[in-house]
């Protein structure tokens, strides 16, 4: 595809239940970001992988959050044991390189509401 | 650490006003990039610009402009003459050097009216 894929588009989980959210990120683009927007709210930034790097994981809130990415490609953000406060639409994004001087690209979210 | 700050968090204006909106940011290094990105009702963030830390030069492209001063660590836009269509959230983003995570202010809400 053409652009950042993220699915599924809404994701409705009881609380207490895992969810993964997967982000299939521009083919060729080395640099994946997860963030969380809360409603009304700006960015908040979760985790970044860098190719084969270790990632930076300094944004994710808890040790129920965890994301990896497989052959550089596909990530898959999985949130375990949801909670309310988690409700918030999830944002992945990826840029070419390492180069700092290149835009990120969106995929246009996952809505997650835990009930 | 890097940190941005969009101290305007709502603002409306009437179409064909002219609008600024405020960006500074904090950041120990000295190679940088700015950026901004609009998030339309619609949800998906587009990005606008990018501009890098050795390149003070302002640029103007049709109704828009940005206006960067390292002595002041903004990065202001301007929307010229605006437009209903102008009404979205505006984010403001770093990235440096020692940083790679991509920063981003709270966002300015703008509403546009007819």
């Amino acid at each position: 595809g053409a652009g950042v894929s993220q699915s599924p588009s809404n994701k409705v989980t009881e609380k207490g239940k895992d969810v993964e959210l997967r982000c299939d990120p521009i083919s060729g683009h080395t640099a994946l970001y997860w963030y969380r927007q809360s409603l009304g709210q700006g960015l908040e930034f979760l985790i970044y992988f860098q190719g084969n790097s270790a990632p930076d994981k300094s944004g994710l809130p808890s040790d129920r959050f965890s994301a990896e990415r497989t052959g550089g490609s596909v990530s898959t953000l999985t949130i375990q044991r949801t909670q309310q406060e988690d409700s918030a639409v999830y944002l992945c994004a990826s840029r070419t390189g390492r180069d700092m001087n290149t835009e990120a690209f969106f995929g246009q979210g996952t809505r997650l509401t835990v009930v | 650490a890097q940190k941005v700050t969009q101290a305007q968090t709502e603002i409306s204006v009437v179409e064909k006003e002219d609008v600024t909106l405020d960006c500074v940011y904090e950041t120990r290094d000295t190679t940088y990039y700015l950026f901004w990105y609009k998030q339309p009702p619609s949800g998906e963030l587009v990005f606008l610009i990018r501009r890098n830390s050795f390149d003070e030069q302002n640029e103007i492209s049709g109704r828009y402009s940005w206006n960067f001063q390292k002595s002041t660590s903004s990065f202001n836009f301007t929307i010229t003459a605006s437009q209903v269509v102008d009404s979205a959230v505006y984010f403001c983003a770093l990235t440096s050097g020692s940083a790679r995570q991509l920063t981003f202010g709270s966002g300015t809400q703008l509403t546009v009216l007819p």
